[in-house]
């Protein structure tokens, strides 16, 4: 079992639809959770950051850890075409330890 | 401007040949990481390093070797022996105890 797990997609959906992207992940002792976006041919841009458990909320993105259920999601409200890109989730055990991705989740929004 | 510089964008390489990708900080960041991404694989960690003239493996270091002489640099080059070089380089670098990580804009590598 891989330590994090991330649906490829591709994802397709019409304007303005809400979005939800998820990953599991089997270590517990993961406690920093990011999700970055990365669009084509370009480096990933830190998008949302969590330490531990709860929501967290920046603009039309949400993202939530469930540590319980080790599982993490970004909610998308309001999708724009200018939010497809590729999303990746990323994890780490503490603030020194590299960070651990999952496949990543490709997003297309349509207009 | 803050921020990660990776250069080249793109680089070709015949087989046979080491070739040296660059990254450059200014953010004052201690840490710094190599990742390589092939389609449908991820982001897989090559080294990472904590401090100067220190470093460490990630999961897929054969092949490759770095260097941190300098706290903003992390050349990484990438030798004969990769069997398979031909990928999406990207470097990134960290704030202490945050675990927070920002990339660079990332190296193509060819090999022709």
């Amino acid at each position: 079992q891989k330590e994090v797990e991330q649906d490829p997609g591709p994802l397709s959906v019409p304007e303005g639809a809400i979005v939800s992207l998820n990953c599991t992940y089997s270590n517990s002792a993961f406690q920093y959770f990011m999700w970055y976006r990365q669009y084509s041919r370009k480096g990933p841009e830190l998008l949302m950051y969590t330490y531990s458990s709860g929501n967290k909320e920046d603009g039309r993105f949400t993202a939530q850890v469930d540590k319980s259920s080790k599982y993490i999601s970004l909610f998308i409200r309001d999708s724009q075409p200018s939010d497809s890109a590729t999303y990746l989730c990323a994890m780490s055990e503490s603030g020194n330890t590299p960070l651990v991705f999952g496949k990543g989740t490709r997003l297309s929004v349509i207009a | 401007d803050g921020g990660i510089t990776q250069s080249p964008k793109y680089l070709f390489r015949k087989e046979g040949q080491n070739v040296t990708l660059s990254c450059e900080q200014n953010l004052n960041h201690d840490a710094m990481y190599w990742y390589r991404q092939d389609p449908g694989q991820g982001l897989r960690l090559i080294y990472y390093s904590q401090i100067v003239n220190d470093f460490q493996k990630g999961d897929i270091a054969e092949g490759y070797s770095v260097s941190r002489e300098k706290k903003e640099s992390f050349p990484l080059t990438v030798t004969s022996a990769q069997k398979n070089p031909t990928a999406f380089y990207l470097c990134a670098s960290s704030i202490e105890y945050r675990g927070l990580a920002f990339f660079g804009q990332g190296t193509r590598l060819t090999v022709v």
